[in-house]
C-alpha cells in the first residue's frame, strides 16, 4: 500500500545550522509528494511539493527533491531560524488522497 | 479571502458522550476532507465529500463517526458515543477541485476521558 516514513523527533538545531529531515515513501505508480508545515496554534501549511521524479519542490529557504530511484523527498534548509521551530510532515497524494507521514517536530534554538 | 475554519478549538467529553465537529471550507470549494491524528501517529483520512455527496469515507474507522455536508457548504463530523480511541486531532481541508492544494483549518483537538 501507499505509506510514508520520516525521520522521528524531535530535532533540535542552533540558529543557523544545516538542516536535513529524512522522508522515504512506498506507493504505487508516480505519486506527488509534498511537505507541510504546521506552526504553533495553526493549521497545516503545504511548505512544498513536487509532481514527477527529479522535480525540486523549493520555498522559504526550504528544498525537497522527488528522488524515484530511492523513493526519497528530504526536506533541507542551509540556514535555519528561530521561526521555523514547527512539525514538519511528508506526504504523498495518490487517487485524490493526501497520505501523511507521522510528523518531525524542529526546534530551534536562537 | 477567509479560510478553513474549524469550531470548537478544543472539546473536552466523557466517554459516552456526543460531540460535533464543524468545518466551514472556503467558500467555493467543492472538495472537501477530514483528517485525524492521533498522538504521535500519522495524519489519517477519514473521508472526502465533492459538494454534498460522499466520495470517499473509506477512512471512518467505525460506525460511530457521521459526517454530513447537506447542502455542500459546510460539514460536521459527530461521534457518537466517543470513545477513549477518539482522542485526537481532527483536521478538515478544503479544494478548488481533485489534484489541486489542500487549506486546511487549524484543527479541533477531541479529548475523551
Amino acid at each position: 500500500g501507499n505509506s510514508v516514513t520520516q525521520m522521528e523527533g524531535p530535532v533540535t538545531l542552533s540558529e543557523e545550522a544545516f538542516l536535513t529531515i529524512n522522508c522515504t515513501y512506498t506507493a504505487t505508480g508516480y505519486p506527488s509528494l509534498f511537505w507541510y508545515v504546521q506552526y504553533p496554534g495553526e493549521g497545516l501549511q503545504l511548505l512544498l511539493k513536487a509532481t514527477k521524479a527529479d522535480d525540486k519542490g523549493s520555498n522559504k529557504g526550504f528544498e525537497a527533491t522527488y528522488r524515484k530511484e530511492t523513493t526519497s523527498f528530504h526536506l533541507e534548509k542551509g540556514s535555519v531560524q528561530v521561526s521555523d521551530s514547527a512539525v514538519y510532515f511528508c506526504a504523498l497524494g495518490r487517487d485524490d488522497k493526501i497520505i501523511f507521514g507521522k510528523g518531525t517536530r524542529l526546534h530551534i534554538l536562537p | 479571502e477567509a479560510g478553513v475554519t474549524q469550531f470548537p478549538s478544543h472539546s473536552v467529553i466523557e466517554k459516552g458522550q456526543t460531540v460535533t465537529l464543524r468545518c466551514d471550507p472556503i467558500s467555493g470549494h467543492d472538495n472537501l476532507y477530514w483528517y485525524r491524528r492521533v498522538m504521535g501517529k500519522e495524519i489519517k483520512f477519514l473521508l472526502h465529500f465533492v459538494k454534498e455527496s460522499k466520495q470517499d469515507e473509506s477512512g471512518m474507522p467505525n460506525n460511530r463517526f457521521l459526517a454530513e455536508r447537506t447542502g455542500g457548504t459546510y460539514s460536521t463530523l459527530k461521534v457518537q458515543p466517543a470513545e477513549l480511541e477518539d482522542s485526537g486531532v481532527y483536521f478538515c481541508a478544503s479544494s478548488t477541485h481533485q489534484g489541486s492544494p489542500l487549506h486546511f483549518g487549524n484543527g479541533t483537538r477531541l479529548t475523551v476521558t
